[in-house]
């Protein structure tokens, strides 16, 4: 079974701190994701990157920033955290295949970050 | 981009009934997957069940199939026998199929309640 975890399952920081949030994942897949989940607004795309050291902007890409220098690992950063920056966190991951697929994405448990 | 609408903010059923879950998406492609993914309460997002746009039979995972309807852009979620875990929120996605890492884009999310 594909398993992606998160470094933290809550996480209460102060307005300013730098935050930074771990997502593992144990299936050599090439993709990982960063969303964020909002009551009533879903989820929506963070960053995701599809190699090492690759990424991508996702739809709200402002005030975060990622990192990923090893395959099975992907980091989110919170520069300088802001209480508008509250929110659920899940990470996620796929495989990639040559041609046209859209694959499974496995997420993770989430980690739910408040910032005071 | 491609839009997706989930138009049951909330649904509730009664234990070993049917319910059907609605989403509508928007798009131009003509290669494209569609998902339906449950996230329990407190628990880690799961896939429900997905689609492949170009196979007209719909598909169907146990007590869970759907209906999809390519011209009227409709992917509705049917779950028979409801069962009291089936209670969570779900949400519906669509996946652009061109090769490489491909994102989802998501619904707001259907939050169902299964009532003994």
């Amino acid at each position: 079974d594909v398993k992606v975890t998160q470094s933290s399952r809550y996480l209460v920081k102060r307005t300013g701190e730098k935050v930074f949030l771990e997502c593992v994942q144990d299936m050599d897949h090439e993709n990982m994701f960063w969303y964020r989940q909002d009551p009533g607004l879903g989820l929506r795309l963070i960053y995701f990157s599809y190699d090492v050291k690759m990424k991508e902007k996702g739809d709200i890409p402002e005030g975060y920033s990622v990192s990923r220098e090893k395959k099975e690992r992907f980091s989110l950063i919170l520069e300088s955290a802001s209480t508008n920056q509250t929110s659920m966190y899940l990470c996620a991951s796929s495989t990639q295949w040559e041609g046209p697929r859209v694959e499974t994405q496995y997420f993770g448990p989430g980690t739910r970050l408040l910032v005071l | 981009a491609q839009t997706v609408t989930q138009s049951q903010p909330e649904m509730s059923v009664q234990e070993a009934e049917t319910v059907t879950l609605s989403c509508t998406y928007d798009t131009s492609e003509n290669n494209y997957y569609l998902f339906w993914y449950k996230q329990p309460p407190s628990r880690q997002m799961i896939l429900v069940i997905r689609q492949e746009a170009y196979k007209q039979q719909n598909a169907t995972e146990n007590r869970f199939s759907v209906n999809f309807q390519k011209a009227a852009k409709s992917f509705s979620l049917k779950i028979s026998d409801s069962q009291l875990g089936d209670t969570a929120m779900y949400f519906c996605a669509f996946g652009r199929a061109q090769g490489g890492s491909e994102k989802l884009v998501f619904g707001k999310g259907t939050k169902l309640t299964v009532n003994p």
